[in-house]
């Protein structure tokens, strides 16, 4: 059975400091990979996708994947307390299911 | 704004009542999926379907749960003989192709609450 783990938190990160989100995989042959972001009673929200090993910035966030440690992270730089929020992470792999999420990390930025 | 529609957003139903939860996909896209998430929990894949197609239905209950997206009109999802262990929020996502290549988009959900 498919699994992706995330520390369920809450991480607590001061304002303007970098959020650091973690994510393992179980399945090897995954070859997309999501964060989304949920506030409180709403609905996910993509924020990044990466499909490939290495970096991929977009403003404020930084992706990285590693496929051989099947591990996927989130950085958030100068973190704003706007960014308190779940984190999901999701895994697209070769079958025929849809995205499999882990259970999210509750993130509080502390102004 | 043409993204994922859904409706209700709130739905209320009593036990042993059938609940029908409404999606359509942001225009132009032919895939839909439909999860559900419990207080606390993360997103629980249910059923993925293309037009007049199921694909994978396999995290649906087997029992009173179906789902269907018809040629015209919006995605269906159908409980039927509530129970409270049903309530929770159901999200539908739409991509325009294969799900390994393209990110998901949610719709606002529908909160199924069973007294």
């Amino acid at each position: 059975q498919k699994e992706v783990e995330q520390n369920s938190g809450p991480l607590s990160v001061p304002e303007g400091a970098i959020a650091s989100l973690n994510c393992t995989y179980s399945d090897r042959v995954s070859q997309s990979f999501f964060w989304y972001r949920q506030y409180s009673g709403k609905s996910p929200e993509l924020i990044m996708s990466i499909y490939s090993n290495g970096d991929k910035e977009d403003g404020r966030f930084t992706a990285q994947l590693n496929k051989a440690s099947q591990y996927v992270s989130l950085l958030i730089r100068d973190s704003q307390p706007s960014d308190s929020a779940t984190y999901l992470c999701a895994v697209a792999g070769g079958g025929a299911d849809g995205l499999t999420f882990g259970k999210g990390t509750h993130l509080i930025i502390q102004p | 704004n043409a993204g994922v529609m859904q409706n209700p957003r709130h739905l209320v139903r009593r036990r042993g009542q059938e609940a029908r939860l409404r999606c359509s996909p942001v225009k132009g896209h032919s895939h839909v999926y439909w999860y559900r998430q419990l207080p606390e929990e993360g997103l629980k894949f249910m059923v993925y379907l293309q037009k007049e197609n199921i694909i994978d239905e396999s995290g649906m209950p087997k029992e009173r749960f179906s789902a269907e997206f018809p040629k015209e009109g919006p995605s269906i999802l159908r409980i039927q003989q509530v129970v409270r262990g049903d309530s929770a929020a159901y999200f539908c996502a739409s991509s325009p192709r294969d799900r390994v290549s393209s990110p998901l988009h949610f719709g606002n959900g529908t909160r199924l609450t069973v007294t």
